[in-house]
This record gives structure tokens, C-alpha cells and sequence, in this order.
């Protein structure tokens, strides 16, 4: 199984400013279509996870532009700029490229 | 607008079989390319990926579950179905269900428990 390492484990941010989390594989997440099936949710808490991004850069509907993924291969990263409050919360990010598909073990987005 | 809203059986005992149901409208599970999957979340920790079932009727399975899940679909009452055969206390969590894994379900909570 490809292992998805989430790095911090917790993340401590004031309003307004910027964070950035990381998300590694095991190995290279680039399908044989060419395409990098590398997604990141939010779950806020009581809530169900909601996608940000999908294939690595991609906003889903709806989601802000303070949000902004990147990477590629095995290197991804989530940025959030301008952070509010309803931006704390769990973040995960998902693999899809390879069988079976697996997540990250989370990043707690909380007030410093 | 596209829903989904898991149900289950809420409690149930060890070794019995879990019978999911994630109920959705706002799409087709015939449409080419769609697919709706299960992700479980036992309380405080991570998410797990299970299940997928495409249009086509093609499936994959998580096989840490060893071979304990099925899945499958209603195309014409617009339901996808998950089964958890011979449960455990490690099977608790919140299961949701999500449609090509962009629009989740609220979850539905199970409980194993003798």
C-alpha cells in the first residue's frame, strides 16, 4: 500500500496569516494516464471532510482561492493564506492513483 | 444539487453482518465515468477508503477488510450498498459514503457491541 505521511501532525496559526502542510508518498503518485490523482479535504469539527483540492492543484467548486495545492511525484503541499476561522480543522490529503487508495493521517489546523 | 445520506443499523453485535445504504440524488450511478465509494472514521481518528463501484459495475476493495466487504449498486432507486460480514469492535466508526470522492454524506454512526 502507498503510505501517505502527513507532516505536522498539528499546526498552530493566527488569524490572517499563512499556513503550509505537507503530504509525502511512498511512492510516485503520476498514473499511467499521466495524470496525479493527489487530493486534500478539510474536515471541520462534527462535520464531514469536504474537498479543497483535487489532482494535486485544482480548487473544487465553491472552495476560496486562499486555498492552493502543489507538487508533484511524491512531494505535495497545501497552503492556506489569509487564514479564518473556518479554516480550523482537520485536513487530510488522498491518494487515488494506486489500490487501495489511502489517506494521510491528518494535520490539526488550531488557533496559536 | 447532489446529496448522499448514509444508513445502518446503528448497533450491532460481534460477528454479525453490517448492511450500509447510502441513498443519493443529483446524479446517476448509470453515467459513464461515476462512481460512489465508502470511507469509514472510527471516533478521533483518521479516514480509511473501502470500497468504490463505478457505472460499469466495476469494484475495488480495500484488502486490509480480507475479503469481508462487498459493495454494490441500485442503479434505478439511486443507492449504493456496502456489506461488512463478521464485524468486530474494530469495526466501529462513522462510514460515509461520497460520490467520486467529491461530495460525502453526513455518515452514519455504527456501533459493535456485545
Amino acid at each position: 500500500d502507498v503510505v501517505m505521511t502527513q507532516t505536522p501532525v498539528s499546526l498552530p496559526v493566527s488569524l490572517g496569516g499563512q499556513a503550509s502542510i505537507s503530504c509525502r508518498s511512498s511512492q510516485s503518485l503520476v498514473h499511467s494516464n499521466g495524470n496525479t490523482y493527489l487530493h486534500w479535504y478539510l474536515q471541520k469539527p462534527g462535520q464531514s471532510p469536504q474537498l479543497l483540492i483535487y489532482r494535486v492543484s485544482n480548487r473544487f467548486s465553491g472552495v476560496p482561492d486562499r486555498f492552493s495545492g502543489s507538487g508533484s511525484g511524491t512531494d505535495f503541499t497545501l497552503k492556506i493564506s489569509r487564514v479564518e476561522p473556518e479554516d480550523l480543522g482537520d485536513y487530510y490529503c488522498l491518494q487515488s492513483t494506486h489500490f487501495p487508495w489511502t489517506f494521510g493521517g491528518g494535520t490539526k489546523l488550531e488557533l496559536k | 444539487q447532489v446529496t448522499l445520506k448514509e444508513s445502518g443499523p446503528g448497533i450491532l453485535q460481534p460477528s454479525q453482518t453490517l448492511s450500509l445504504t447510502c441513498t443519493f440524488s443529483g446524479f446517476s450511478l448509470s453515467t459513464y465515468g461515476m462512481g460512489v465509494g465508502w470511507i469509514r472514521q472510527p471516533s478521533g481518528k483518521g479516514l480509511e477508503w473501502l470500497a468504490n463501484i463505478w457505472w460499469d459495475d466495476d469494484k475495488y476493495y480495500n484488502p486490509s477488510l480480507k475479503n469481508r466487504l462487498t459493495i454494490s449498486k441500485d442503479t434505478s432507486n439511486n443507492q449504493a450498498f456496502l456489506k461488512i460480514t463478521n464485524v468486530d469492535t474494530a469495526d466501529t466508526a462513522t462510514y460515509y459514503c461520497a460520490r467520486d470522492l467529491g461530495d460525502w454524506g453526513q455518515g452514519v454512526m455504527v456501533t459493535v457491541s456485545s
